[in-house]
């Protein structure tokens, strides 16, 4: 079957670093996507990987390891904002996604 | 631009209604998928269009629910007759075919409860 694990909710403090990991398993894989979703809102587009390595946009980075089946997101300089859930998904053969079921991100001053 | 567009951005119904979801997807943009979100299943895929044309239907619960798009700017979800179970979040999303295949823009969701 298809499966995307990562954690249900993380807590850290404003201005410092917090990694998300997320492990997959798809039937085929076309690519890892993160989004990000506040409270009653919709999920947002932040980054994606197709090859191996790490993706840098600003405060947030992504990284892929396809043999391992494995990702992180890295979020620096926390701030109050980036408490939300993060939602992690694989592109799978079909070009589907197959979606985690989210991390509670929770800053605390 | 204007982004995806959803509405009702509230629905409250009674278990037996027919209730009728809203799309317009971002101008230009091939595919038009609808997701359900719940807190105990997450996000699921309903049914997703290409150009119109309906690809994949095997997320869609049951023959209560159904989908058309009878254009490029619209589409509806349709829910006949409705369940408590219905009871989630709807969201309708786009993507452009020159993006990442996994580069979805979301609307603001419908938020259905079913009494």
């Amino acid at each position: 079957g298809q499966n995307i694990d990562q954690p249900t909710e993380m807590t850290a403090t404003e201005g410092a670093i917090v990694q998300i990991n997320c492990t997959y398993q798809t039937s085929g894989f076309n690519g890892l996507f993160w989004y990000q979703q506040h409270a009653g809102e919709a999920p947002t587009f932040l980054s994606y990987n197709v090859l191996d390595g790490l993706e840098e946009k600003g405060r947030f980075s992504s990284f892929l390891s396809r043999s391992k089946g494995y990702s992180y997101l890295l979020l620096k300089e926390l701030q109050m904002k980036d408490s939300a859930s993060y939602l992690c998904a694989a592109l799978d053969s079909n070009y589907q996604l197959i979606w985690g079921a989210g991390t509670k991100l929770i800053i605390k001053p | 631009d204007a982004g995806v567009i959803q509405s009702p951005r509230h629905e409250v119904t009674e278990m037996g209604q027919e209730v009728t979801l809203r799309c317009k997807p971002i101008s230009g943009h091939d595919y038009l998928f609808w997701y359900r979100q719940t807190m105990m299943r997450g996000l699921e895929l309903l049914i997703y269009f290409n150009n119109n044309v309906p690809i994949d239907d095997s997320g869609m619960p049951e023959d209560r629910f159904s989908a058309k798009m009878p254009n490029a700017s619209f589409s509806t979800l349709k829910i006949q007759p409705s369940e408590p179970r219905d009871s989630a979040v709807y969201f309708c999303a786009s993507r452009s075919d020159r993006a990442a295949p996994g580069e979805l823009f979301f609307g603001e969701g419908s938020r259905l409860t079913v009494l």
